[in-house]
């Protein structure tokens, strides 16, 4: 079964600094894709940033980007020019690249999350 | 915009009473979840449901059922509640075809008590 851990319970950062959330995961299947995660105090949980196995280019949405180590089994997302806005939970989430009549299936494997506080 | 809600977002309950959690998405989704979420535990997935009356275990199924009569809606349901389903529970929707990694899309929550 895949696993995926966050090591980083809390973290905190100034505003305006960048910082960088861990996530590690083990699997033993190929084709597979990975997910963070932000759930705002009190609010929904929204995609932050995906990124493909099978594409050796780190995925970036503007302030946001990862860096994919998959050899390392590694997905950490860095967050530049924090702002206020960013304080949150952060969840890294694996998803099997396999359908379902293929042994796959639509889950997400989540971490136990880190809580990001950022400092004015 | 994708839309999941769910019927409430505070709810308390008593040991023993049937409880029942409703999720709506509005996006003719084919997958939806229903995800347990506690502190330091993450989020856990307690079933799915791919299609109308179609539903997977997920991770911790235990004391819990759910129904998926129409597509747009999926029921979690405690039989018989314990203080131990005390939790923030999490619905979700994703729509199975097209790009295969389809976002799930997240509801409000719904913090459950049981007293």
């Amino acid at each position: 079964a895949q696993t995926v851990t966050q090591s980083q319970p809390e973290m905190s950062v100034q505003e305006a600094e960048t910082v960088t959330l861990s996530c590690t995961y083990d699997t033993s299947e190929s084709d597979y894709y990975l997910f963070w995660y932000k759930q705002p105090p009190s609010r929904q949980m929204i995609l932050v940033i995906r990124q493909e196995a099978y594409k050796q280019q780190n995925a970036t949405e503007n302030r946001f980007s990862v860096n994919f180590q998959k050899a390392a089994k590694s997905f950490s997302l860095k967050i530049s020019d924090s702002q206020l806005g960013d304080a949150a939970m952060y969840f890294c989430a694996y998803r099997s690249g396999r359908v379902r009549n293929q042994g796959g299936s639509e889950k997400l494997v989540f971490g136990k999350g880190t809580k990001l506080t950022v400092n004015p | 915009d994708v839309k999941v809600t769910q019927s409430s977002r505070y709810l308390v309950k008593r040991t023993g009473e049937k409880v029942f959690l409703e999720c709506v998405q509005d996006m003719d989704h084919e997958n939806m979840f229903w995800y347990r979420q506690d502190p330091g535990l993450g989020l856990r997935l307690i079933y799915f449901s791919y299609d109308v009356k179609m539903k997977e275990k997920g991770d911790i199924p235990e004391g819990y059922s759910v129904s998926r009569e129409k597509k747009e809606r999926f029921s979690l349901i405690l039989e018989s509640a314990s203080t131990n389903q005390t939790s923030m529970y999490l619905c979700a929707s994703r729509r199975e075809w097209g790009s295969s990694y389809n976002e799930q899309f997240f509801g409000p929550g719904t913090r459950l008590t049981v007293l």
